[in-house]
């Protein structure tokens, strides 16, 4: 399998903009995860769907930040407008999300957004 | 007090020794437990997983775990330069709609010098 796959992997783009992030994740996993990672503040969760449904988007950070899942092999991130301060790498993993004593997350290989 | 917490570090070992890293949670109900190597620039790849109490050992790596103490530490013997990474640790937590999510904390970053 060639792992969770993001695109684009690199983004820079100027305030105000519209920004769309994609992700494929590993066939057979029931679960997608969306984080954001920042020197300041770690690794985030932003939100996470399992087979298809979003279940937690707690994290996201407010409603310029928005995620689909339309079927079990994509998802997008869409960030509209953009802010500076939403500069980041974005990742998106997947998982088997069925048993929680094992379920391993597999990262992508990220976007880095920097936004103008 | 945050849910998945760690040093930041930076730990800096000699090659050869034993690097200790560390992590300690709040939520008892925690299931399992995981620790990802983050080299500088790209994506967290898992180490080692571990849920029952005691030593899980994997090559050079061996995870324990502490349910009672909340805690989790990951040991690497005979550390190498290439083991110079930031180390996540990260909880799947029961979340009380029946499923479970996990959380990650910041990191420890590490550095073994030649």
């Amino acid at each position: 399998d060639a792992g969770v796959i993001q695109s684009p992997r690199h983004e820079v783009t100027e305030m105000g903009q519209e920004v769309t992030l994609r992700c494929k994740p590993i066939s057979g996993h029931n679960s997608l995860f969306w984080y954001r990672q920042t020197m300041m503040r770690g690794l985030e969760l932003l939100i996470y769907f399992n087979n298809n449904v979003p279940i937690d988007d707690s994290g996201m950070p407010e409603d310029r930040f928005s995620a689909k899942m339309p079927n079990a092999s994509f998802s997008t991130l869409k960030i509209q407008p953009s802010e500076p301060r939403d500069s980041a790498v974005y990742f998106c993993a997947s998982s088997l999300g069925e048993q929680p004593r094992t379920d391993t997350q597999y990262f992508g290989p990220g976007t880095r957004l920097t936004v103008l | 007090q945050k849910e998945v917490e760690q040093n930041s570090g930076p730990l800096s070992v000699p090659e050869g020794a034993i690097a200790s890293l560390n992590c300690t949670y709040s939520d008892r109900g925690s299931q399992s437990f995981f620790w990802y190597r983050q080299y500088s620039g790209k994506s967290p790849e898992l180490i080692m997983f571990i849920y029952s109490n005691g030593d899980k050992e994997d090559g050079r790596f061996t995870a324990q775990l502490n349910k009672a103490s909340q805690y989790v530490s990951l040991l690497i013997r005979d550390s190498q330069p290439s083991d110079s990474a930031t180390y996540l640790c990260a909880v799947n937590m029961n979340e009380r709609t029946g499923g479970f999510k996990t959380i990650f904390g910041a990191g420890t970053r590490l550095f073994v010098k030649a």
